[in-house]
């Protein structure tokens, strides 16, 4: 079946990087774009962006650009989510979701399905 | 503070329905469709309902989405302690060029 599976927990100080991974499988991985979705603590989801598979251009959301970086790898089906010089407030949940996008006359339609699990970075010193 | 307006919470007794609506704009709901998701906590979300009124295959036909100029609702009918989740709206804004989502809405069911 259509699943994403990413990676575990991360803790880390102020001022550091964290790396998340999100591995695709059950679908042609390159005929969908992945986006990236962030629910801080006691917060709603937000979206973050996301990545064409097919050429890695990355689309980032108002509020996510400069310290957060999109990549792919696509020989093993998996979408990484880079966050530099870390924050507090950058201290949530991170989820990875596969973007469905329909061109209409005017605009798009998306929606996300499936989502991953879930990342949750905690930034503390 | 986000685009789409939801109620922070609902609650019920099994059995019973509940409505969870979500506002918009002419830049989101108005010109778009909604797509409503299920969140367990410590589960990934769920895509409920896609297109504002159609289910996917395998999600009951007790979770159904409408949908009026620029709002939304989604109903539940036949309450269960299994439907005790958060519910999102979502949809793309043409203006902010970016996909919205509302704050959530946390579904207790008594």
């Amino acid at each position: 079946q259509v699943q994403l599976v990413q990676s575990g927990p991360e803790l880390k100080n102020p001022g550091a990087s964290v790396n998340i991974s999100c591995k695709a499988s059950g679908y042609t991985f390159i005929s969908h774009a992945m986006s990236w979705v962030r629910q801080a603590p006691g917060q709603g989801l937000e979206w973050m962006g996301w990545i064409n598979t097919n050429d890695g251009h990355p689309t980032y959301a108002r509020g996510f650009t400069g310290r957060f970086v999109f990549s792919l790898d696509t020989s093993v089906s998996t979408a990484y989510l880079q966050i530099n010089s870390l924050r507090p407030e950058d201290t949530g949940l991170y989820f990875c979701a596969r973007a469905n996008i329909i061109s209409k006359v005017r605009g798009i339609v998306v929606w996300f399905d499936p989502w991953g699990q879930g990342t949750l970075v905690t930034v503390s010193p | 503070q986000s685009v789409l307006t939801q109620p922070p919470s609902v609650s019920a007794a099994p059995g019973q329905k509940v409505a969870i609506s979500c506002s918009g704009s002419s830049s989101n709901i108005g010109d778009n469709y909604v797509f409503w998701y299920q969140h367990l906590p410590g589960s990934a979300p769920r895509l409920l309902i896609y297109e504002d009124n159609k289910r996917p295959s395998g999600i009951p036909d007790r979770f159904s989405g409408s949908k009026s100029h620029t709002s939304a609702t989604l109903a539940i009918t036949g309450l269960q302690t299994g439907d005790e989740a958060d519910y999102y709206c979502e949809t793309w804004d043409g203006t902010l060029t970016a996909a919205v989502f509302g704050g959530g809405t946390k579904l207790t069911v008594l």
